[in-house]
C-alpha cells in the first residue's frame, strides 16, 4: 500500500532562518506531488506540484522554493523565512493521471513557527 | 477571488441527527467535487466526492449532493456521532488533460462539532 512520511512535525525557527521540509511517498512511482499551505483562519491553498523529477510548478509567488531531487521526494525550502510563512505545512501525492478525478492523499503535515 | 466557498466556519450538531455541511462553487469548469476531514495536526483524509455527471453519491453515513444549475454541493451525515468533529474542506477540481487536472482548489473548511 501506498504511504506518504513528511518531517519534521514541528518547526519553531527565527526569522531570516532557511528552512527544508521533506516529503516522501512509499509504494507508488511516477506520483504527482503536491505541497499545501493551511495559514490560521485559511483553507488549503496549493504553494507548489510537481508531475516529475526536476518538474516544478509554482502557484503562489513568494520566498520558498520546492524540489524534487527524486522520483518519491518532494522538498520545500525557503533561504530567509519570514513571519508570514508560519502555518501548517501539507504535503500530498495522487495517481499520475492526465485526466480524470485528482484524488489526493495528504501526508501528516508540519507545523511551522517562525518567532 | 475565491472559486470554492464553506460560508459557515463552524457548526454544532446533536449526536444522531443529521448534519450538513454546505459549499458553493463559481468557476463552471469544476467537474468533480470532494470533500476532505481534518482532525487538528492531521493531514486531511479523502472522504468523499462526485463528479458532475451526478446529482448524489453515497457512502454509508455520508452522502454528497450536487446542484450544477445553483453551483452547490453539500454533505449529509446521518446519524452524526461524536467521532464526525473535525474540519471539513470541500475542494474541486476540472478533469480534462493538462496542467488544470492537476490542481484542487479547497474551501477555508467547516468545523463540525458534533456534541454527544
Amino acid at each position: 500500500s501506498q504511504t506518504i512520511h513528511q518531517w519534521p512535525a514541528t518547526l519553531v525557527q527565527p526569522v531570516g532562518s532557511p528552512l527544508s521540509l521533506e516529503c516522501t511517498v512509499e509504494g507508488t512511482s511516477n506520483p504527482n506531488l503536491y505541497w499545501y499551505r493551511q495559514a490560521a483562519g485559511r483553507g488549503l491553498q496549493l504553494l507548489f506540484y510537481s508531475v516529475g523529477i526536476g518538474q516544478i510548478s509554482s502557484e503562489v509567488p513568494q520566498n520558498l522554493s520546492a524540489s524534487r531531487p527524486q522520483d518519491r521526494q518532494f522538498i520545500l525550502s525557503s533561504k530567509k523565512l519570514l513571519l508570514s510563512d508560519s502555518g501548517f505545512y501539507l504535503c500530498a501525492w495522487s495517481v499520475g493521471l492526465n485526466s480524470g478525478a485528482n484524488v489526493l492523499t495528504f501526508g501528516a503535515g508540519s507545523r511551522l513557527t517562525v518567532l | 477571488d475565491q472559486q470554492v466557498k464553506q460560508n459557515s466556519p463552524s457548526l454544532s450538531v446533536q449526536e444522531g441527527r443529521i448534519s450538513i455541511l454546505n459549499c458553493d462553487y463559481t468557476n463552471s469548469m469544476f467537474d468533480y467535487f470532494l470533500w476532505y476531514k481534518k482532525y487538528p495536526a492531521e493531514g486531511p483524509t479523502f472522504l468523499i466526492s462526485i463528479s458532475s455527471i451526478k446529482d448524489k453519491n453515497e457512502d454509508g453515513r455520508f452522502t454528497v449532493f450536487l446542484n450544477k444549475s445553483a453551483k452547490h454541493l453539500s454533505l449529509h451525515i446521518v446519524p452524526s456521532q461524536p467521532g464526525d468533529s473535525a474540519v471539513y474542506f470541500c475542494a474541486a477540481g476540472v478533469s480534462d488533460s493538462g496542467a488544470g487536472s492537476y490542481q484542487l482548489t479547497f474551501g477555508k473548511g467547516t468545523k463540525l462539532s458534533v456534541i454527544p
